[in-house]
């Protein structure tokens, strides 16, 4: 397979406990993204990478969540001390950006997410 | 917040009918995507549109963006089951991060 692969795919945790999600983009790939998606809404823009530098961050991502991309490869994302709140779908994607003549470009290419419950 | 407003939040046709769904802006768009996204899945992409005025067609689906660059509409003709999800706008900013609209959800009954 090779699409973006996300784990676990499902995780329900306590309130206060760290979650670690992972990210494995399509390997020719130069930019990951992690959204986050709550019932009935978009995709919320959490953070992005350009190879391994992670170059913004939503307001949204507050100092509980960290992203990480060593070496440009996979990603993870880590939320620390979670709360109810963070219940949502976590979704990563990724995309090969190509500036052209008319503008830029970057078809999002998403995984099917990590669904995560915090009890 | 999202930048990009969707209309209708949801809507319900019969099998056949056509569909529409529109997205606004209030600034000028760089672009515009759109994704669909099925019960229990997660986006796929459609389609992007970059020039003023510009008109795609995938089959039985047409996508326009508006002269002012500030609006987009997808036209679903003779809907299909098939069609049934959640149809996403987005605005990929400045050529890094992508800004979806909280979409368009499609029910289709047979």
């Amino acid at each position: 397979d090779t699409g973006v692969s996300q784990n676990p795919r499902h995780k329900i945790t306590k309130r206060g406990q760290n979650v670690t999600f992972r990210c494995d983009p399509i390997s020719e790939h130069n930019r990951l993204y992690w959204y986050r998606q709550t019932l009935g809404q978009g995709p919320e823009f959490l953070t992005y990478f350009q190879n391994e530098a992670q170059l913004e961050k939503s307001r949204l991502l507050s100092d509980r969540f960290s992203a990480e991309r060593p070496k440009g490869s996979f990603s993870t994302l880590e939320i620390q001390r979670t709360e109810q709140g963070d219940s949502a779908m976590y979704l990563c994607a990724s995309s090969l950006a190509v500036l052209t003549g008319s503008g830029n470009t970057g078809e999002l290419f998403f995984g099917e997410g990590s669904r995560l419950t915090v009890l | 917040g999202q930048q990009v407003m969707q209309i209708p939040q949801y809507q319900h046709v019969q099998e056949g009918e056509d569909f529409t769904t529109y997205c606004n802006s209030s600034t000028t768009l760089s672009n515009i995507q759109w994704y669909k996204q099925r019960p229990g899945g997660h986006p796929v992409f459609l389609i992007q549109l970059v020039k003023s005025g510009e008109v795609k067609k995938q089959k039985r689906l047409t996508f326009q963006f508006g002269e002012a660059k500030k609006n987009s509409s997808l036209h679903i003709t003779a809907t299909q089951t098939t069609d049934v999800g959640t149809y996403f706008c987005a605005e990929n900013t400045g050529g890094f991060k992508t800004i979806f609209g909280a979409g368009t959800r499609l029910f289709v009954k047979a």
